[in-house]
């Protein structure tokens, strides 16, 4: 079956560092990929998404692009802040509408 | 807008009591899911539904039931609560996604912190 395997966290940055979150995807056809952001005591909500391989996706100073040669979805941003400390899920939809989330990954900045 | 919103957000149950979560969303969405939210398993999807009337399973739907009665309206029923029902329940709703269009984003909810002891 469809899923999403990400890596384990917790990421643990100094402002300001590179940030790289793994997601790789195992699925039939071409599903659409999604990058979740969850704040502490918040519900989920869109950070971006890619429908087709080659698509980046992009917000808020991050981005995504989906390679279908390496099933993968990593999410990147160039100078993270403390802001950013958050959960990170990926997700992919195989246009049944629903979605497959991995476990998440919890990134905390510090000063 | 309030967007989707949960009741209650706290609750804790004694195993065999049932309870009822509530989901509201006042964007017109079409679909509505609940999901739980365990430590190191991600979200995992428990029913759904694609309109007024209708719910279908999720990944994990044994020990709750839904309704869809009205369209805005969400409800996850525990009929007789158990310890492995202790989780974080996330409801969502999205768009009605129209012949072969790409999936829309989904809106969540603030979560309902539920523990069963």
């Amino acid at each position: 079956g469809n899923s999403v395997t990400q890596m384990e966290g917790p990421v643990t940055l100094s402002e300001e560092a590179f940030l790289t979150i793994n997601c790789t995807y195992t699925a039939t056809g071409y599903p659409s990929l999604f990058w979740y952001v969850q704040y502490p005591g918040e519900g989920l909500q869109l950070l971006l998404k890619a429908t087709k391989a080659d698509d980046k996706g992009s917000n808020k100073g991050f981005e995504a692009t989906y390679r279908k040669e390496t099933t993968s979805f990593h999410l990147e941003k160039g100078s993270v802040q403390v802001s950013d400390s958050a959960v990170y899920f990926c997700a992919l939809s195989d246009n049944t509408d629903k979605l497959i989330f991995g476990t998440g990954t919890r990134l905390q900045v510090f000063p | 807008n309030a967007g989707v919103t949960q009741t209650p957000k706290f609750r804790v149950l004694k195993t065999g009591q049932s309870m009822t979560l509530l989901c509201a969303q006042d964007m017109n969405h079409e679909y509505m899911y609940w999901y739980r939210q365990d430590p190191g398993m991600g979200l995992r999807l428990i029913h759904y539904s694609v309109g007024e009337g209708t719910t279908a399973k999720g990944e994990v739907p044994d020990g709750y039931n839904v309704s869809r009665l009205k369209k805005q309206n969400f409800l996850l029923g525990l009929e007789s609560a158990a310890p492995s029902q202790t989780s974080v329940y996330f409801c969502a709703s999205s768009p009605e996604r129209v012949g072969l269009a790409l999936p829309n984003e989904q809106f969540f909810g603030p979560g309902t912190r539920l523990t069963v002891l």
